[in-house]
């Protein structure tokens, strides 16, 4: 199983809503991304959790909110977003960090 | 100067030719490459992952570093519609390193 799996595909919120992206890998990776991405630019790195704990944060606003529940699991909260952070989101996991990454499939989010 | 430059495109050429994609970069230290093919709205895939100068094969896709003069390439052997995608390098300084750096994609078209 090389998959990391993530849901929703799609997702459209309110500037006002809470809402929640999550990622799965089962490959025993210990090291687990989330990504941002803007239609035509590469990935741009948000989150790094390293052994279930985080080990870098890319100065993401507050309103961005990860969570890595155990080794397989990693989040991201969204609260009170703007129609700027309308992107693709993807999530990433390698066996340590640093290595190479496989990514899953991403949420396309939309903030109206 | 950024870190990895990547010519962004957009090339489009006839199926079943040989494609030649490349970065540049510019910092030594960097210990291992990668290419990743990415659909539209998709996440990227991981193609290749070279760790030292020189070429690997994988069926139609070679990857190709050159450590002494900081560049790297993909060449695609006959091309098909299907490889119609963004592609991505991707370099990392080794294990325990904060992050992969990416170039900024190169858009292909295979016109049948």
């Amino acid at each position: 199983d090389t998959e990391v799996t993530q849901t929703p595909k799609h997702l459209v919120m309110g500037m006002t809503n809470k809402k929640s992206l999550k990622c799965e890998q089962h490959m025993g990776h210990r090291a687990m991304y989330w990504y941002k991405q803007k239609a035509k630019k590469p990935p741009e790195l948000m989150f790094v959790y390293s052994y279930e704990k985080l080990s870098i944060n890319e100065s993401v606003p507050s309103r961005f909110s990860p969570e890595c529940p155990n080794s397989s699991l990693l989040n991201l909260h969204l609260h009170a977003l703007q129609p700027e952070d309308s992107a693709l989101y993807l999530c990433a996991s390698s066996l340590t960090r640093g290595e190479k990454l496989f990514f899953g499939s991403g949420t396309q989010l939309s903030v109206l | 100067q950024k870190e990895v430059e990547q010519d962004p495109g957009p090339l489009s050429v006839p199926e079943g030719a040989i494609v030649s994609l490349n970065c540049t970069y510019s910092n030594s230290a960097f210990q291992y490459f990668m290419w990743y093919r990415q659909y539209s709205r998709k996440g990227p895939e991981l193609l290749m992952y070279t760790y030292s100068s020189g070429n690997k094969e994988d069926g139609r896709f070679t990857a190709q570093v050159d450590k002494s003069s900081k560049y790297i390439s993909l060449f695609i052997r006959d091309s098909q519609p299907s490889d119609s995608a963004t592609y991505l390098c991707a370099m990392g300084l080794g294990q325990g390193a904060q992050k992969l750096v990416f170039g900024q994609g190169t858009r292909l078209t295979i016109n049948p």
